[in-house]
């Protein structure tokens, strides 16, 4: 099991442009997330999907679009990228739907916007 | 505002000894709590939880205190080891939809 993976793992873009952030988990979890991680703000989530078919914004959602593919893929798009959104960003999985808490982690992309 | 408060940015704790990192929250709707370990480059690892129905959930070297009338948690590692310096995240979760609120971590640097 590969748990979940995240692709790429480092990206440079500038601003204005767009790209699209691969998360993917083996563990047949319902429910998936996007964090962004910046330094002395702790973990901030983005959206989430509750089950397949579903999305909901988080805290910080304006700039960012996400689809829920299927069950295993939930992607994070920004379309016109920002200095603001240079961060580290974090997938993660939960077994869902009355299901324990515990959400399980990507390795992170980390993403730099000049 | 944040509901979730790790006020120690930093611990240092000698190999052996042990390591207390504290938590504490302001939304008396929080029932469930979790602390994850996080290494540089790498996605956190949930490391234990505790209900709000208990007070004490232990894994190993590894025991979670909850404090509910003061709004407090606390993880306690024992005994330390170099291998546990990493960046520790306090996590609380209300309501059906399980989202976590998080804190702002605490470096917990174990020297040998």
């Amino acid at each position: 099991n590969a748990g979940v993976t995240q692709t790429p793992k480092f990206q440079v873009l500038k601003t204005g442009q767009s790209m699209t952030l691969q998360c993917a988990q083996d563990m047949n979890h319902n429910s998936m997330y996007w964090y962004r991680q910046d330094p002395g703000m702790g973990l901030r989530l983005i959206y989430y999907s509750a089950s397949e078919g579903t999305t909901d914004k988080g805290e910080v959602p304006n700039g960012y679009n996400v689809s829920r593919l299927n069950k295993r893929e939930f992607s994070l798009r920004l379309e016109s990228a920002a200095p603001s959104q240079t961060s580290v960003y974090f997938c993660a999985s939960r077994a869902g739907q009355g299901g324990s808490y515990e959400q399980y982690f990507g390795p992170g992309t980390r993403l730099t916007v000049t | 505002d944040q509901q979730v408060k790790q006020n120690s940015p930093s611990l240092s704790v000698q190999e052996g000894r042990i390591s207390i990192l504290n938590c504490d929250y302001t939304n008396s709707m929080f029932d469930y709590f979790l602390w994850y370990k996080k290494y540089p480059a790498e996605g956190p690892t949930f490391l234990i939880s505790i209900s709000s129905i208990k007070d004490k959930n232990e894994d190993g070297r590894f025991t979670v205190f909850l404090n509910k009338s003061a709004k407090h948690l606390s993880l306690h590692i024992v005994p330390s080891q170099p291998g546990d310096s990493a960046v520790y995240f306090c996590a609380a979760s209300a309501g059906n939809n399980r989202k976590l609120i998080w804190g702002l971590g605490t470096s917990l640097a174990v020297n040998p």
